[in-house]
């Protein structure tokens, strides 16, 4: 079994729909979570960034985290045509220089 | 514009020739980074300098050489290039504390023939 497993995609949706894309892993010591956003032929960036269960809200995305279940997910509101990227979850253990796991990133295409 | 850059952005190279890709960071990170991306793979961590004057092997080191003389740079080092190393390799820094995210370059896409 893969540390980090990611819904395989691609994924469309039609304008202003709610995207809900998720991860789960195996590694209970995985404390940090973060979703990146990869444009095409761009190099990934920092979305949403938490450390602990719950839901952090940043606009139209909320990150949730639910480590009893080993499950993270994201949550996109009223999607754009511009949210159409890429998506990467990727988590790390508390520890000085630890090393992110990622996903596999899924492909999002919102249909104008 | 404080960042990476990655140079070449794209390349075509003979199998067996030696290549360098240039990775230059601005914002006095500890950390550099080599990852390659593979479409059904991911990304896939090469090498790693967690300061100057060290480097560490990541998840798929073989094939590849890292150097870290300074802190700005990080060049990764194909010394006899094979087509399977055909990907797009990215570099990214970060401060390497526990909380600190990755920043990515816009990558670098090799094609060994």
């Amino acid at each position: 079994q893969k540390e980090v497993e990611q819904d395989p995609g691609p994924l469309s949706v039609p304008e202003g729909a709610i995207v809900s894309l998720n991860c789960t892993y195996s590694n209970s010591a995985f404390q940090y979570f973060m979703w990146y956003r990869q444009y095409s032929r761009k190099g990934p960036e920092l979305l949403m960034y938490t450390y602990s269960s719950g839901n952090k809200e940043d606009g139209r995305f909320t990150a949730q985290v639910d480590k009893s279940s080993k499950y993270i997910s994201l949550f996109i509101r009223d999607s754009q045509p511009s949210d159409s990227a890429t998506y990467l979850c990727a988590m790390r253990v508390a520890g000085a220089n630890s090393k992110l796991t990622f996903g596999k990133g899924i492909t999002l295409s919102v249909r104008p | 514009i404080a960042g990476i850059t990655q140079a070449p952005t794209s390349q075509i190279l003979a199998a067996g020739r030696r290549m360098t890709l240039r990775c230059t960071q601005d914002m006095r990170h500890n950390a550099m980074y080599w990852y390659r991306q593979d479409l059904g793979l991911g990304l896939r961590l090469i090498h790693y300098s967690n300061t100057a004057g060290t480097t560490g092997k990541g998840e798929v080191p073989d094939g590849y050489s890292v150097s870290r003389a300074n802190t700005d740079d990080f060049p990764l080092t194909l010394a006899s290039a094979v087509p399977s190393q055909t990907s797009v390799y990215f570099c990214a820094s970060s401060d390497g504390n526990r909380v600190s995210p990755l920043h990515f370059g816009n990558g670098t896409r090799l094609t060994v023939t």
